[in-house]
């Protein structure tokens, strides 16, 4: 089944320690992105690749990280958690290439609670 | 002021009936247009494109008007799985640049609830 798989679902965490959020896509899919969305703000994207070690900042990349050492996988990283980074987290994925398909694709999100 | 705004409703409406909102842009460069679906905080998924000359799917239909900078979503004979929050999506790019994936913005997403 062609997915985009996000890990974990639900994450609670402390100020300052580090965690990772993983995601993968089973669809060769070229482009990858991290989102995050807040009540009454959307979808504000995070970070995207457009390929293997092409990374690139979105709207809002302050606090975050992230590596595409490979294709299928794009993991978020947050080096110093702050309580201002509970949010919903999603990870897309789309063909892209400029062959007019950008659907993307949504891994199922992360709710990430920081105190 | 934001790249994309919609009514974030909620819009309630009987089963049946016909329910239409808007969604603006502020860029005038923006070259393609969307339709997202969102179910009480899952993963957002591709409703429609939207073409410049308006487009159907079934009982949805987009349109575009690139002179007052809005698109719009119709829905027809509304079903009670239609209760959703429909997200805008506007692309700075064409769909056939090959940059056009970092381009993507989200409105904040108008709520529909169809009700019995």
């Amino acid at each position: 089944e062609a997915q985009v798989t996000q890990n974990p679902r639900y994450l609670i965490t402390v100020t300052g320690k580090k965690l990772t959020v993983t995601c993968s896509q089973n669809m060769n899919h070229e482009y990858m992105s991290w989102y995050r969305q807040d009540p009454g703000l959307g979808l504000r994207q995070i970070y995207y690749s457009m390929n293997v070690e092409v990374t690139d900042k979105g709207d809002v990349p302050e606090g975050y990280k992230v590596s595409r050492k490979e294709k299928r996988n794009f993991p978020l990283i947050l080096e110093s958690p702050s309580p201002n980074q509970t949010s919903l987290y999603f990870c897309a994925s789309s063909l892209g290439q400029g062959v007019g398909n950008t659907e993307a694709f949504f891994g199922q999100g992360t709710r990430l609670t920081v105190v | 002021r934001k790249e994309v705004e919609q009514d974030p409703g909620p819009f309630n409406v009987p089963e049946g009936a016909t329910v239409a909102f808007n969604c603006t842009y502020s860029n005038s460069a923006s070259q393609s247009f969307f339709w997202y679906r969102q179910d009480c905080r899952k993963e957002p998924k591709l409703l429609m494109s939207v073409y410049s000359s308006g487009n159907e799917d079934g009982r949805f239909t987009a349109q575009l008007n690139r002179a007052s900078q809005y698109i719009s979503l119709l829905i027809r004979d509304s079903k009670l799985s239609d209760s959703a929050t429909y997200l805008c999506v506007v692309n700075l790019l064409s769909p056939y640049s090959t940059d056009s994936w970092g381009k993507l913005q989200f409105g904040a997403g108008t709520q529909v609830v169809v009700t019995p």
